[in-house]
């Protein structure tokens, strides 16, 4: 079974500047959720979608979006680039039943923000 | 607000011997707890679980701690190998009022294991 893709791997853009980041969850998941990671932070958590449908939000700005479509693939969008945006974006697929299921993650987007 | 904490940035340990990773959560709703390694470069991938109704769980060279009353879970090693060289993350997660998972990370712990 393939695993989660994410396209682009990296990403070079200049402030006030805007990015589309894509991910294909492993077949048959169909929650996916998006995380940045930047050093000294972890794993922040943006958004997470299931069957199209936005169901929980992190603490980020309106500047990010993201949608998913029904085949469950998403996309994930940030307007305005600021340089505090360079990060890896992570991408990261479950079954999400109404159990814990742990997620599958692909190997991100390299951002970076010039 | 950190609700799931991992205080050692960073940990050495020798070939053969046990590496322990630590962390500690604040929020009383956890119920499920995981642990991901991630190596430069790839995503994280998910190493082992436990639930709060465990106190432990043992997978191979890994096992998980629970300490309930404590909020605290620890990740053993045994025995650490090179490969094991990574950056662990823990998570914890639990199930909303809306009937599905809300997964938290900590910032991570970088493991070195020297040969």
């Amino acid at each position: 079974k393939a695993g989660v893709t994410q396209t682009p791997r990296y990403l070079i853009k200049t402030r006030g500047q805007q990015v589309t980041l894509s991910c294909s969850p492993i077949s048959g998941h169909r929650s996916v959720s998006w995380y940045q990671q930047t050093p000294g932070q972890g794993l922040q958590f943006l958004f997470e979608y299931f069957s199209e449908t936005q169901r929980n939000k992190g603490n980020f700005p309106g500047r990010f979006s993201g949608r998913q479509f029904s085949n469950s693939r998403s996309e994930m969008n940030v307007s305005t680039l600021e340089l505090g945006d360079s990060a890896l974006y992570l991408c990261a697929s479950s079954l999400a039943g109404t159990g814990a299921s742990p997620l599958h993650f692909g190997n991100g987007t390299r951002l970076t923000v010039t | 607000d950190q609700q799931v904490k991992q205080n050692s940035p960073s940990l050495s340990v020798q070939e053969g011997r046990i590496s322990i990773l630590n962390c500690d959560y604040t929020n009383s709703m956890f119920d499920y707890f995981l642990w991901y390694k991630k190596y430069p470069a790839e995503g994280p991938t998910f190493l082992i679980s436990i639930s709060s109704i465990k106190d432990k769980n043992e997978d191979g060279r890994f096992t998980v701690f629970l300490n309930k009353s404590a909020k605290h879970l620890s990740l053993h090693i045994v025995p650490s190998q090179p490969g094991d060289s990574a950056v662990y993350f823990c998570a914890a997660s639990y199930l909303n009022s809306g009937g599905y998972q809300k997964v938290t990370f900590g910032i991570g712990t970088k493991l070195q294991v020297i040969p």
